[in-house]
């Protein structure tokens, strides 16, 4: 099992400019949550999504960023436009139903916006 | 309002050494709760999980968890720390909105330094 794929693993980006990371889940896995990571506030919940359609986007800071699953195999994070404050590690992770508690991270986006 | 709290931001212990990272929960209904490791630069990984049942729960690497519930909390546990246990540990609990819907809230973490 290639587990969850996240991509770009690294990136780094000027202030204003449109950011989007990716994510492929590990086939079979029908939940799929976006966390950040920052030194400041631990570990943030920014959305999630049960077989492809958003349950709970209250995380989500502000109307800059925006996610999709489009299918079950892919979902994106957009940030537009990025600011300084938005550096963070971004996860993604996946479970099998949405009740497993039984997250899959993968190795996560670093982002820095100078 | 549920919550997670780790109440130690570090813990340090001499290689060899028991450990214990400590954490309390305030969710409604029955817990349940989880035990995240997360080395650098690395994602979380699943370490073990308390559902029902038996109060000490084991998981990967050694790692145990007592649950209590008078206490509120669920420390997660090992007889003798390796200095490869050096990372950050995230405590977690399932908050469930509904019609089987539901997701983690994590604690801040605790940084374990094991020291040869």
């Amino acid at each position: 099992d290639a587990g969850v794929i996240q991509s770009p693993r690294h990136e780094v980006t000027e202030m204003g400019q449109e950011v989007t990371l990716r994510c492929k889940p590990i086939s079979g896995h029908n939940s799929l949550f976006w966390y950040r990571q920052t030194m400041m506030r631990g570990l943030e919940l920014l959305i999630y999504f049960n077989n492809n359609v958003p349950i709970d986007d209250s995380g989500m800071p502000e109307d800059r960023f925006s996610a999709k699953m489009p299918n079950a195999s892919f979902s994106t994070l957009k940030i537009q436009p990025s600011e300084p404050r938005d550096s963070a590690v971004y996860f993604c992770a996946s479970s099998k139903t949405s009740r497993s508690g039984e997250l899959f991270f993968g190795e996560g986006s670093r982002l820095t916006v100078l | 309002a549920q919550s997670v709290a780790q109440p130690e931001d570090q813990v340090n212990v001499a290689e060899g050494n028991p450990l214990t990272v400590k954490c309390t929960y305030s969710v409604s209904g029955n817990p349940y709760l989880f035990w995240y490791v997360q080395y650098p630069n690395r994602g979380l990984q699943f370490l073990l999980k308390y559902i029902t049942g038996d109060n000490l729960v084991k998981g990967s690497y050694g790692f145990e968890a007592e649950f209590n519930k008078s206490q509120t909390s669920f420390h997660l546990k090992k007889p003798s720390a390796l200095v490869s246990d050096s990372a950050l540990y995230f405590c977690a609990a399932f908050r469930e909105y509904g019609g089987s819907q539901g997701n983690l809230i994590f604690g801040k973490g605790t940084k374990l330094s094991v020291k040869p």
